[in-house]
């Protein structure tokens, strides 16, 4: 099984909300990542957690907050966004971060889709 | 520096048709890892295929087969006798060894008419 759950699947809100956005794997993966896909685009690395410690930020602005509470859960927490954040939200997974050697593939979620207005 | 090129940013085709997408890239690193993802409308990004830099062996998967030559950094993604399913963006995408960040293409829209 290489599900990887996101919730929700579509969010609305606007500049001076806070939400969070969920993803859940039980894999037993062990590294998870936050990617942002705007319209047309690839996907944007954002966040690297591996083995539940936070190992990548790709320079991402402190409105966007990851936690990873265990090994299963990564969430991302949303204060004070712009309208230029709307996108598609991608949660992925993969067996071993790079404390556990080689890279793995990594397996996605299926996306929230925000709208910040 | 790693870098993915698509060259073909949308391909249409009619069904039964076979269609090849093309992905070149470039990198230093002796140990690296190719991939191809399909991302249909719904947006989820679904694994399809990894390819180690050590083992160029091509690889056919029912409809789907996979051309893997280093002397000319390519990684071309054949699928034969399309089908409408087959309607989605496509990215290819190389990971470095001791890296955890994908490189990806900018993909191929692929749409399959019936």
């Amino acid at each position: 099984d290489t599900e990887v759950t996101q919730t929700p699947k579509h969010l609305v809100m606007g500049m001076t909300n806070k939400k969070s956005l969920k993803c859940e794997q039980h894999m037993g993966h062990r590294a998870m990542y936050w990617y942002k896909q705007k319209a047309k685009k690839p996907p944007e690395l954002m966040f690297v957690y591996s083995y539940e410690k936070l190992s990548i930020n790709e320079s991402v602005p402190s409105r966007f907050s990851p936690e990873c509470p265990n090994s299963s859960l990564l969430n991302l927490h949303l204060h004070a966004l712009q309208p230029e954040d709307s996108a598609l939200y991608l949660c992925a997974s993969s067996q071993r971060g790079l404390a556990g050697g080689l890279p793995e593939t990594q397996y996605f979620g299926p996306g929230t889709r925000l709208l910040v207005l | 520096a790693q870098k993915v090129t698509q060259a073909q940013t949308e391909i249409s085709v009619v069904e039964k048709e076979d269609v090849t997408l093309d992905c070149v890239y470039e990198t230093r690193d002796t140990t690296y890892y190719l991939f191809w993802y399909k991302q249909p409308p719904s947006g989820e990004l679904v694994f399809l295929i990894r390819r180690n830099s050590f083992d160029e062996q091509n690889e056919i998967s029912g409809r789907y087969s996979w051309n893997f030559q280093k002397s000319t950094s390519s990684f071309n993604f054949t699928i034969t006798a399309s089908q409408v399913v087959d309607s989605a963006v496509y990215f290819c995408a190389l990971l470095m060894g001791g890296s955890e960040k994908l490189v990806f293409g900018k993909g191929t829209k692929l749409t399959v008419n019936p």
